[in-house]
């Protein structure tokens, strides 16, 4: 099975603030890696797949990058809609597997 | 607009069975690969089980041990996860998910609202 790692856990930032999100794969996934954002009581929503196509909707603040066992999604601008947990995601061989999740949360 | 209603979730003792259904709406049903994808209380999002289109073929996660078995009823536009000697382990909010289409058909694009799930004696 692939692992998917996420770094960090936790993140503190303030609104307008940029972060990024990093998820390691423990083996090649190519470029089949999703982004979930989940707000708190609610199911995730698919926010970018194949490692950096935005979904129709997301807003450009959001980015992501990467290939093989690295990917990055960054966040320019923080918006207060914005504090939730993400989590990646690979589709390249089952089982597909979550990261554990990054929560971002207001300083 | 798509719907994905799941129910069937609720209080189940430890080795019981328990049904999992979803009522789909506003796409095509037999056009996508569907799956079922779980949460326990304060953790993560962890893959059960996915359907192809025409339900020949199946997929599950190693975690199960051959305890689940998912179905699809085309017909009916619904979804299904029998569920059986269920365990603690097995608590958890499951959502109906719907793959996107195209290969690889594992980019989930549309989420249910979840079935809860709790096993407790």
């Amino acid at each position: 099975d692939i692992q998917m790692t996420q770094s960090p856990s936790t993140l503190s930032a303030s609104v307008g603030d940029s972060v990024s999100i990093t998820c390691r794969a423990s083996q090649s996934v190519i470029l089949w890696l999703a982004w979930y954002q989940q707000k708190h009581g609610k199911a995730p929503t698919l926010l970018i797949s194949k490692t950096s196509i935005l979904e129709s909707g997301v807003p450009s603040r959001f980015s992501a990058s990467g290939s093989g066992t690295e990917f990055t999604l960054t966040i320019r601008s923080l918006q207060p809609e914005d504090f939730a947990t993400y989590y990646c995601q690979q589709y390249n061989s089952y089982p597909w597997t979550f990261g554990g999740g990054t929560k971002v949360e207001i300083k | 607009e798509v719907q994905l209603v799941e129910s069937g979730g609720g209080l189940v003792q430890p080795g019981e069975s328990l049904r999992l259904s979803c009522a789909a709406s506003g796409f095509g049903f037999s056009d996508y690969t569907m799956n079922w994808v779980r949460q326990a209380p304060g953790k993560g999002l962890e893959w059960v089980s996915s359907i192809s289109k025409t339900g020949s073929s199946v997929n599950y996660a190693d975690s199960l041990k051959g305890r689940f078995t998912i179905s699809r009823d085309n017909a009916k536009s619904s979804l299904y996860l029998q569920m059986s000697s269920v365990g603690a382990e097995d608590t958890a909010l499951y959502y109906c998910v719907k793959s996107s289409w195209g290969y690889p058909e594992g980019r989930f694009d549309s989420w249910g609202q979840g079935a809860p799930v709790t096993v407790s004696s």
